[in-house]
This record gives structure tokens, sequence and C-alpha cells, in this order.
């Protein structure tokens, strides 16, 4: 149980378009996703909080109308890189929690994504 | 806020030696402390978890206990495998996951 994916695994998208990355709970209802970035070799840097039904809470430093966040449903949240850069390409992974206590998250397979 | 201090490493390893990967945390409060690990090629994965002080986590061999006094959450195991190489990742929850910088393991046969 407590399954995450995430969709699509990787994308290629040109300088200046929009991509859209989805996240979903396969087995559970998720009212709170997150979503982090992870760089090459780094740790991964939470971006922001998503909570079903309401606005996205960002991180400090974390560009709120480029990484438009929606979560429109208990299982799916989506992220969307808006007019991307080379400098946003990275490894984007989603998680969600159970609700169920303990605060235990469970993460996504992640994103590659790379803006030529 | 909430932080994460951990060992960056990355640490090599003979088979069956012992494994220690320290961390330490930073909080205002007392928050749950996790230790994911992430395989080559694969998401992250949850390997244990403490949600109070003194609490014990353990899974497939590695412990890591929850010590309020030092602020830490050391990551062992008694004997390590091939098959335990990967990238170890100590966090705490404070809406959401702060996470260590991470620690890649390698074990040679």
């Amino acid at each position: 149980g407590a399954v995450v994916s995430q969709h699509p695994s990787r994308v290629i998208c040109k300088s200046g378009t929009s991509v859209k990355i989805e996240c979903r709970s396969l087995d559970f209802q998720a009212t709170t996703m997150f979503w982090y970035r992870q760089f090459p070799k780094k740790s991964l840097m939470l971006m922001a909080t998503s909570n079903e039904g309401s606005k996205a809470t960002y991180e400090q430093g974390v560009e709120k109308d480029k990484f438009l966040i929606n979560h429109a449903s208990l299982t799916l949240s989506t992220l969307t890189v808006t007019s991307a850069h080379p400098e946003d390409s990275s490894f984007y992974i989603c998680s969600a929690e159970t609700g169920t206590g303990g605060y235990e998250q469970y993460f996504g397979p992640g994103t590659r994504l790379t803006v030529t | 806020g909430d932080s994460v201090t951990q060992m960056e490493g990355p640490v090599t390893l003979s088979e069956e030696a012992f494994l220690t990967i320290n961390c330490t945390y930073t909080a205002t409060g007392y928050p749950s402390l996790f230790w994911y690990v992430q395989y080559p090629g694969e998401g992250l994965q949850l390997l244990l978890k403490a949600t109070k002080a003194d609490d014990k986590g353990s899974n497939k061999g590695f412990e890591a206990t929850y010590r309020k006094e030092t602020t830490s959450f050391h990551l062992e195991k008694g004997s390590v495998q091939v098959s335990d190489s990967a990238v170890y990742f100590c966090a705490l929850s404070d809406l959401g996951m702060r996470f260590g910088a991470g620690t890649r393991l390698t074990v040679k046969p």
C-alpha cells in the first residue's frame, strides 16, 4: 500500500515552453502532498506544500508564478514549470502524507526534466 | 527553521563491516525523525523512523535511536552487504521533510 506515482518519468522540453508533472496517490487519499527538487548528487529541497482545495504554500526562494501547483483532488497534485529555462533542469519528486499519523511521507519515483 | 546535518561521505566499506552514519538535528519542538534510502536509479524509500525521544527505529538490520539529549539520530548496521550500497538521507518532519545532504555508501565484496 501507500504507492505514489509520477508522470512523466522523463521529459525534455524547449526553453520558453511549459511542462506539467502529475503526482498521484494510487491507493490512499492524500490531503497534503509535497514537491521537492533534487540537484545532481545533492539532497532534496522542499519546494512547496500542496493541500487539496487550497493554494499551495511555497518555501522561501521558490517562485510561485514559475512553479504552479494545483491539488485538485485527494489523489492528484500537479506541478507546472512555466516558461522553462535550462536552469530549471532537475529531478522533481513529489510525496504524499497518508494522514494516519507519524508524519510519514511516501515518495514518487521522480521526474527528470531537461530543458534545452 | 528546523534542519538536519548529516555526515556527507562518501563512505566505502568492505562487506560485513560496521556502519555508522552520523545525523544531528536542530528543531524548536520534537519532530519525527527518519532515514530514507535511495538505491541507484530508484526513488526514495523509507528505511526507518522514530517519532519521540528514546524511540529506536529498525529495519533490514539498520537501527537508529532518537536521542534528545544529543539531538542525534545516527544510523548503524552491524554488518553491511554489497546490496546496501545506496545513498542514505536523514530527515525530520517540519511541514514537509527537511533532508540532510545525503551519504553515499559503497560496500565492496
